[in-house]
C-alpha cells in the first residue's frame, strides 16, 4: 500500500525554469491538496482539488498551476520558478469518511 | 474560516504528561477538531480527531469542552521520540462540503531526558 507518492524528492531549478511536481495516491480519495513549508514555518495551502476536474486556490496560489484529470494524480506546476519558491512541498489526500489526511514525503525544491 | 491559536513552543521531560491547548473561538457547528504531528523532514501525520467531549486512542487523548471554543491534546508519559511539531486544525467546510485543511504554525514540543 503506497499511500501518497511524490516525485522527485529533491530538485534544483534555475530562476525562470518551469517544472512539474508529481503526486499520486492509491487510496481512491477525492480530496487532494498541495502545501509548501518554509524553514521553521507551518504549512501553507497552495491549491486543492475535491475531485477529478475540480480545483480551487488555497492561501498562496500565485506562481503555481494545478489540474486534476484523474482521481489518482494531482500535479503541481511551477510556471516560472523564482527564489521565493524555494521550499519543501507536500502533497496530501484526504479520506472524506474519516477526515484524515495522508501526506507524501515531500519534495525539497531549491531555486537559484 | 475558523482560526486557531496555539502556543509556539513547549518543553517537557521524559515520562511527563503534556497538554497542548488550542483556541478556536470561531468554530462552526459542522467543524471537527483534528491534531497532526510532524517530525523534521516528514509530512504531517494524523493523531486524533474529535467533535465534542473526549476522544482517546492509543497515542493521545483529546478534550473538548461543551462550548467547543478550545481543545486540549494530551500526550501521556512522553518520550524523546515525541519531540515534534503539533498542529491543531479546525475543519473548514467548503462549498462542496469537503474540508479545506488549513494549518497554522503549530506547537513545537521538545522532550528532554
Amino acid at each position: 500500500n503506497a499511500g501518497v507518492t511524490q516525485t522527485p524528492k529533491f530538485q534544483v531549478l534555475k530562476t525562470g525554469q518551469s517544472m512539474t511536481l508529481q503526486c499520486a495516491q492509491d487510496m481512491n480519495h477525492e480530496y487532494m491538496s498541495w502545501y509548501r513549508q518554509d524553514p521553521g514555518m507551518g504549512l501553507r495551502l497552495i491549491h486543492y482539488s475535491v475531485g477529478a476536474g475540480i480545483t480551487d486556490q488555497g492561501e498562496v496560489p500565485n506562481g503555481y498551476n494545478v489540474s486534476r484529470s484523474t482521481t489518482e494524480d494531482f500535479p503541481l506546476r511551477l510556471l516560472s520558478a523564482a527564489p521565493s519558491q524555494t521550499s519543501v512541498y507536500f502533497c496530501a489526500s484526504l479520506s472524506d469518511r474519516l477526515h484524515e489526511a495522508f501526506f507524501g514525503q515531500g519534495t525539497r525544491l531549491t531555486v537559484v | 474560516l475558523a482560526k486557531t491559536t496555539q502556543p509556539i513552543s513547549m518543553d517537557s521531560y521524559e515520562g511527563q504528561e503534556v497538554n497542548i491547548t488550542c483556541s478556536h473561538n470561531n468554530i462552526a457547528t459542522n467543524d471537527y477538531i483534528t491534531w497532526y504531528q510532524q517530525f523534521p523532514s516528514q509530512g504531517p501525520r494524523f493523531i486524533i480527531q474529535g467533535y465534542k467531549t473526549k476522544v482517546t486512542n492509543e497515542v493521545a487523548s483529546l478534550f473538548i469542552p461543551a462550548d467547543r471554543k478550545s481543545s486540549t491534546l494530551s500526550l501521556p508519559r512522553v518520550s524523546l521520540s515525541d519531540t515534534a511539531v503539533y498542529y491543531c486544525l479546525v475543519g473548514d467546510i467548503g462549498n462542496t462540503g469537503f474540508q479545506k485543511l488549513v494549518f497554522g504554525t503549530g506547537t513545537r514540543l521538545l522532550v528532554s531526558p
